[in-house]
């Protein structure tokens, strides 16, 4: 079964641009998350999605973040304009949703984009 | 809020030795624990976990049992290889879905 899929691996870019990051989740699963991960600290989640749901975001800086799920498969994380505090690694996860409750679905994660902003 | 609080690093031993990396949690009921560990050049995995009380959660060595008297979820190791080094995560899940992470701990193995 093959993982979950992210890219870039890597990306340098300047402040102030734009940047996309992809992510394709584990096949059949239905909640996929974004997670931000700074150098020496543990992920941080910025959003979750239910399918194509955005049902919690409260974490995402909304001013230059966004997000997407369409069709509810593959997801895509923006910033744009991109600033020197968000270079860092942007992990995306993905989970199958089982029925034995929220706090027991175990998360799945790709192996990351490591976004360094110059 | 609910958080997680492991040892802090790096950790560095002899191959064969006996690894244990503290993690002791907040909640305010009863979550769901994980061990994550992180290899070199690698993404996150799972290790193990245990979503109850006094659950023992095992894999490739590694054991930590879910102590709800002392919130703690200490993992162990008896015979550490070279290939165990990696930064391992400690986290905690509630009903919200979200991972709650440890800052994490470097371990590194020598021969």
């Amino acid at each position: 079964e093959a993982g979950v899929v992210q890219s870039p691996r890597y990306k340098i870019i300047e402040k102030k641009q734009p940047v996309a990051f992809w992510c394709n989740p584990i096949s059949g699963h239905n909640t996929l998350y974004w997670y931000l991960q700074n150098l020496g600290q543990g992920p941080e989640l910025l959003i979750r999605y239910e399918n194509e749901e955005a049902v919690d975001d409260s974490q995402l800086p909304k001013d230059r973040f966004s997000a997407e799920r369409l069709k509810g498969v593959d997801s895509t994380l923006k910033i744009q304009p991109a600033e020197l505090g968000d270079s860092a690694v942007y992990l995306c996860a993905s989970s199958p949703g089982t029925s034995g409750g929220a706090s027991t679905d175990t998360q799945y994660f790709g192996p990351g984009t490591r976004l360094t902003v110059l | 809020g609910n958080s997680v609080t492991q040892m802090e690093g790096p950790v560095t031993l002899s191959e064969e030795a006996f690894l244990t990396i503290n993690c002791t949690y907040t909640a305010t009921g009863y979550p769901s624990l994980f061990w994550y560990v992180q290899y070199p050049g690698e993404g996150l995995q799972l290790l193990l976990k245990a979503t109850k009380a006094d659950d023992k959660g095992s894999n490739k060595g590694f054991e930590a049992t879910y102590r709800k008297e002392t919130t703690s979820f200490h993992l162990e190791k008896g015979s550490v290889q070279v290939s165990d080094s990696a930064v391992y995560f400690c986290a905690l899940s509630y009903n919200d879905y979200k991972l709650s992470f440890g800052a994490g701990t470097t371990v590194t193995v020598r021969a």
